[in-house]
C-alpha cells in the first residue's frame, strides 16, 4: 500500500504523560500536514511541513505540542504532559507541490485515535 | 477555528433517493472540496470546485459553488446503503501558500437499504 500510513493508530495514555506519533507520507510528496479532529466536529489544521521545513502552525499548537520532519520523509507529532482535552484523532495527509500554481491534493491517512484518561 | 458549516447537520433517506448537502463559508477561496469519512476508511476526497467554476460532476455526485453567497452544494443521486457517512466540505483560502484546508463541522448522511 502506497498511501500516506500513520503509526500507533490508537493510543491510550494517562494525563500528565507523553506520546508520540508517526506519519509516512507517500514518497515524493513534498508537503506534510497535520489535523486534529474531535469528535462530532470536522478536522482543524495544526501545522505543515514543505520539505523538513515547518512552515505555519496553527493556535491550536500549544507549547506541548511539537512537529519535526527530521530528512523531509517521515513526521512524528509528540505532546507532552496530556490533557484530557487532547483527546482526539490526529489526521496526517500529505501532497506534491510543484510549485505550478494549480492546487495540489491531500491525501490523508488513517489517523491516530488518542485517549487520554 | 472551522470556517465551513454543513446543513443540514444529519439526513436520513432510503436508498435511490437523492441527497443534498449544503454548505456555508466565510472567506475568500482559492476551491471548495468535499470530503467523505466512515470508521472504515478515514477521509477521502470526493470532488474539488475552484472559485471560478459554477457546476461539477463526477459520477453521481453534483457539486455547486456560489461565492456571492458563499455557498456550495454537494448532491449525491440514486443513493446507495455504501454512501452512509458524514461528509464535510473542505475550502482553502486565497491567503498564503499553506494550502491547509478548513472544514466544517460535518453532515452525518444515513441511507437505508
Amino acid at each position: 500500500d502506497t498511501g500516506v500510513s500513520q503509526d500507533p493508530r490508537h493510543k491510550i495514555t494517562k494525563r500528565g504523560q507523553n506520546v508520540t506519533f508517526r506519519c509516512d507520507p507517500i514518497s515524493e510528496h513534498n508537503r506534510l500536514y497535520w489535523y486534529r479532529q474531535t469528535l462530532g466536529q470536522g478536522p482543524e489544521f495544526l501545522t505543515y511541513f514543505q520539505n523538513e521545513a515547518q512552515l505555519e502552525k496553527s493556535r491550536l499548537l500549544s507549547d506541548r505540542f511539537s512537529a519535526e520532519r527530521p530528512k523531509g520523509s517521515f513526521s512524528t507529532l509528540e505532546i507532552q504532559h496530556t490533557e484530557q482535552g487532547d483527546s482526539a484523532m490526529y489526521l496526517c495527509a500529505s501532497s506534491l507541490s510543484v510549485g505550478t500554481g494549480a492546487y495540489n491534493e491531500q491525501f490523508f491517512g488513517p489517523g491516530t485515535r488518542l485517549t487520554v484518561l | 477555528s472551522q470556517q465551513g458549516e454543513e446543513d443540514p447537520q444529519a439526513l436520513s433517506i432510503q436508498e435511490g433517493e437523492n441527497a443534498t448537502m449544503n454548505c456555508s463559508y466565510k472567506t475568500s477561496i482559492n476551491n471548495l472540496q468535499w470530503y467523505r469519512q466512515n470508521s472504515g476508511r478515514g477521509l477521502v476526497h470526493l470532488i474539488l470546485i475552484r472559485s471560478n467554476e459554477r457546476e461539477k460532476h463526477s459520477g453521481r455526485l453534483r457539486v455547486t459553488l456560489d461565492t456571492s453567497k458563499k455557498s456550495s452544494s454537494l448532491l449525491i443521486t440514486a443513493s446507495r446503503a455504501a454512501d452512509t457517512a458524514s461528509y464535510f466540505c473542505a475550502t482553502v483560502g486565497t491567503q498564503g501558500g499553506s494550502e491547509k484546508l478548513v472544514f466544517g463541522k460535518g453532515m452525518k448522511l444515513t441511507v437505508n437499504p
